[in-house]
């Protein structure tokens, strides 16, 4: 078990550009969560997999951004026209069969938007 | 609304001495409630989490947690902290209901400095 890996671990970009950020999750994991870090504040919910279907999207998630986990293994985040704003820390986790069980985290992709 | 509290941004402890770190939160029902620890440049790790039972919970490196429903609170606690502990700390909760998807509602954290 390898845990959580995310990649690339560090981007910086300039404003209006876009980006998209890998996450594998331990294998067999059926749930897939996304998290946004900004400094000082905790992580807050982005989206979520179960599987391949996208369940739960954060009011956060505004339409710049969309994620894919396509056959139910990684998934993908993009975000589209970057922003200043969209610095931050990209968690990604991933819990294993159906309820409320452990997230596993990865390290996270830190964005910074020039 | 939802929300974790930690009240207490930043705390600093010398070496061998005892830590509480605070939690509360706010929800109709009593939710899933973790602890994680966030060192730099390393992802968020479980430290102990609280499902039901017994309102004392051990976790890892030595730590305890203890639910106190009528204060809806959830306090990280080590009796005897090292260098190696100073992080950054995280309450959760996880809301239960129908639909649920076990996402995680965060505190801001607690920053744990330890002196010498």
């Amino acid at each position: 078990d390898t845990g959580v890996s995310q990649d690339p671990r560090h981007k910086i970009t300039k404003r209006g550009q876009n980006v998209t950020f890998r996450c594998d999750p331990i294998s067999e994991h059926n749930r897939l969560y996304w998290y946004r870090q900004t400094l000082g504040q905790g992580p807050e919910f982005l989206t979520y997999f179960q599987n391949e279907a996208q369940l739960e999207k954060s009011r956060l998630l505004s339409d710049r951004f969309s994620a894919e986990r396509p056959k139910g293994s990684f998934s993908t985040l993009e975000i589209q026209r970057t922003e200043q704003g969209d610095s931050a820390m990209y968690l990604c986790a991933s819990s294993p069969v159906v309820g409320l069980e452990t997230q596993y985290f990865g390290p996270g992709t830190r964005l910074l938007v020039l | 609304a939802q929300s974790v509290t930690q009240p207490d941004i930043h705390i600093t402890v010398s070496e061998g001495a005892s830590l509480e770190l605070r939690c509360n939160y706010s929800y109709g029902a009593t939710p899933y409630l973790f602890w994680y620890v966030q060192s730099p440049g390393q992802g968020l790790q479980l430290l102990l989490k609280y499902f039901s039972g017994d309102t004392l919970v051990q976790g890892i490196k030595g730590f305890e947690a203890e639910f106190k429903r009528s204060q809806s609170s959830f306090n990280l606690r080590k009796p005897s902290v090292h260098w190696s502990d100073a992080a950054e700390y995280f309450c959760a909760v996880a809301p239960l209901g129908s639909g649920n998807t076990g996402k995680l509602i965060f505190g801001q954290g607690t920053t744990l400095q330890v002196k010498p």
